[in-house]
């Protein structure tokens, strides 16, 4: 079956430094969505990437799909205590279920 | 508005007991929902989803079972716990827009 992988499983950075996490798939990605899940809380989602080669921002978030669509990226510019957390990505398949990848944990220290 | 509840937050129960837990949706009608569990310090993984009132899919066997007795109302259970159902239980509903939205969790521990 399809497998969605991320890495790096962990990344600690100093705060103001530049983070990346990517996801990387099996098969042919759908439609990619990211998720943030705090510490102790539950995944809530960032954004979700349709074309081949699209490249979305959020402040100081940048994603990115793939050209062939196998692959995906988050990148965090210039990181703050608030962005840490797992990051996941998640691939939408049979049109309403998400395949969730391994996750990215993030600690950031001031 | 659109919210999700999910309940209890956290839960301990033995081994062989039953295990019951609900989810809620509200400000919306026939909603795709499902349940998700995430082992500790791992991803999630989709249990079971339902796309209407007595409709249920299963992703993985498993000791577990759901059932959808209400448009908006998508119950987990079990009839005999086992050590290996511990985890953290999310359930989750699909919005048209904005991704998917995950209930607060339940953090099932079994002893």
């Amino acid at each position: 079956g399809q497998q969605v992988m991320q890495i790096p499983q962990y990344q600690h950075v100093q705060e103001g430094e530049d983070f990346t996490t990517y996801c990387n798939s099996s098969t042919t990605l759908s439609n990619i969505q990211w998720y943030k899940q705090r510490p102790g809380g539950h995944p809530v989602f960032l954004i979700q990437l349709v074309k081949s080669g699209e490249v979305k921002k959020q402040k100081r978030l940048t994603f990115q799909f793939g050209e062939a669509k196998k692959n995906s990226s988050l990148h965090i510019t210039a990181t703050q205590t608030t962005d840490v957390g797992t990051y996941f990505c998640a691939d939408v398949y049979n049109t309403d279920k998400l395949i969730f990848g391994t996750g990215t944990r993030l600690q950031v220290f001031p | 508005s659109q919210t999700i509840h999910q309940w209890p937050a956290t839960l301990v129960q033995p081994v062989g007991s039953p295990l019951s837990l609900e989810c809620t949706v509200e400000g919306t009608s026939n909603p795709n929902l499902y349940w998700y569990r995430q082992a500790a310090g791992r991803g999630l993984q989709l249990l079971f989803y339902s796309v209407g009132i007595g409709q249920i899919s299963s992703e993985v066997p498993q000791n577990l079972s759901a059932s959808r007795p209400q448009d908006r109302q998508f119950i987990l259970s079990s009839k005999k716990l086992l050590l290996s159902d511990s985890g953290f239980y999310l359930c989750a509903w699909k919005t048209l827009l904005s991704g998917y939205t995950f209930g607060s969790g339940t953090r099932l521990t079994v002893v």
